[in-house]
This record gives structure tokens, C-alpha cells and sequence, in this order.
């Protein structure tokens, strides 16, 4: 199965910084990676899809860009609602799998 | 707005199966996939399995021998069932909906469902 590894697992982020995420597969995933914010105790909500595309209603401080096999979500002028944890997915191949998560935290 | 509502036994002795249903509101089931997830505490996501609304299922490989998918159109259900639960199958169980797009992401999902396994 294709292997997403997280980094870091915690970044420390202080309001109003920018917050770089990153993604890489342990192989081909082409574009077919999706960003998903969870807050505690809330369901998981998907941020961003196709590496760069946001879903309605994400803010366009979001950003995602590819590399090969890294992926990297950037969340400019970090808000008090964007300290949350985002986990990646990948659905290129079977089974989808998910990324251990990076948790945003306030610095 | 669609939404997903998780319902099931919070405790389950190991060896036992879990039973989980997720009623769909606010929308049709078709034409589109279901899918379960879980989420061990503290830990990541992982994706269980699928079921389409013709009723067509895939698992993942790791879980595959002990699962099954149901689907109940009329009621806008569809169901989990997982034999011989141990503690590690411990987590919050959710259920979700691939997008509309058609890619596999998920776009719409339950509050979850948390499942301890314990004697």
C-alpha cells in the first residue's frame, strides 16, 4: 500500500505566520491527494483536493502544491480557527490510505 | 445538506462482532459511494471499506477477511459488521461519502461513533 509520512508531526505556529505542511508518498500518487483539518472531537473536513484544488467554502489562505511524490499545504496568516490537526490521503491507488497527521499548534 | 449519523453498541467484548448502521439524511444515496473509516485514539485515519449504492463493496486488504458492508435503501442505511474484535480494533468508527466529484476523497461524514473493546 502506498505509505504517506507527515512532517512534522507537531509545528509550532505563532497567529498570523505562515504554517508549511508537508506530505510525501512512498510512490506515484499523481495529483490525487486530498488535505483534510480535524478539530477535536469534530469529523474530519476536507480542505483541498487534486493537490491544489480548495473545496467550497475553504479560505484561500489554503494552499497546496505538488512535487513528484511531496505534497505541501500552506496556510498563510495562520487564523485562531486554523490550530486544528490535518492529516493527507491519497486515492491513486488501493486501498486510500492517510498521512499519520501534522498537528498546528500555537507557538 | 446531506448528513451522517453513526449508531452502535459503544462496548463490545473481544471475540465478538461489531454491528454499526449510518443513516443518511438530507439526501439520496444514489448514485454515490459510502464508505466506513476509523480512527484508533490519538492515532490516524484508516479507510475500512466501501459500499456502493447498487450495492457493490471493496475492503481494505488488511481487514478484508472479517468484514461485511449492508445497504438498506429504503431506510437510507447502510451498515458495518466486524468479526472478532480485539482491543486493537479499538477507535472511533465513522462513516462518509466520496465526493460528488467522483474522486475518492470524503467529503461528507458522521460525528463518528467511539468502539471500546473490553471484557
Amino acid at each position: 500500500e502506498t505509505v504517506l509520512t507527515q512532517s512534522p508531526a507537531t509545528l509550532y505556529v505563532s497567529p498570523g505566520e505562515t504554517a508549511t505542511l508537508s506530505c510525501r508518498a512512498s510512490q506515484s500518487v499523481s495529483s490525487d491527494l486530498a488535505w483534510y483539518q480535524q478539530k477535536p472531537g469534530q469529523a474530519p473536513r476536507v480542505l483541498m483536493y487534486a493537490a491544489s484544488t480548495r473545496t467550497t467554502g475553504t479560505p484561500d489562505r489554503f494552499s497546496g502544491s505538488e512535487s513528484a511524490t511531496e505534497f505541501t499545504l500552506t496556510i498563510s496568516s495562520l487564523q485562531s480557527e486554523d490550530f486544528a490537526l490535518y492529516y493527507c490521503q491519497q486515492y491513486n491507488n488501493w486501498p486510500l490510505t492517510f498521512g499519520q497527521g501534522t498537528k498546528v499548534e500555537i507557538k | 445538506q446531506v448528513q451522517l449519523q453513526e449508531s452502535g453498541p459503544g462496548l463490545v467484548k473481544p471475540s465478538e462482532t461489531l454491528s454499526l448502521t449510518c443513516t443518511v439524511s438530507g439526501g439520496s444515496m444514489s448514485p454515490y459511494f459510502w464508505s466506513w473509516l476509523r480512527q484508533p485514539p490519538g492515532k490516524g485515519l484508516e479507510w475500512i471499506g466501501y459500499i456502493h449504492h447498487t450495492g457493490s463493496t471493496d475492503y481494505n486488504p488488511s481487514l478484508q477477511s472479517r468484514l461485511t458492508i449492508s445497504l438498506d435503501k429504503s431506510k437510507n442505511q447502510f451498515s458495518l459488521q466486524v468479526k472478532s474484535m480485539t482491543a486493537a480494533d479499538t477507535a472511533i468508527y465513522y462513516c462518509a461519502r466520496r465526493s460528488g466529484s467522483g474522486a475518492w476523497y470524503f467529503d461528507f461524514w458522521g460525528q463518528g461513533a467511539l468502539v471500546i473493546v473490553s471484557s
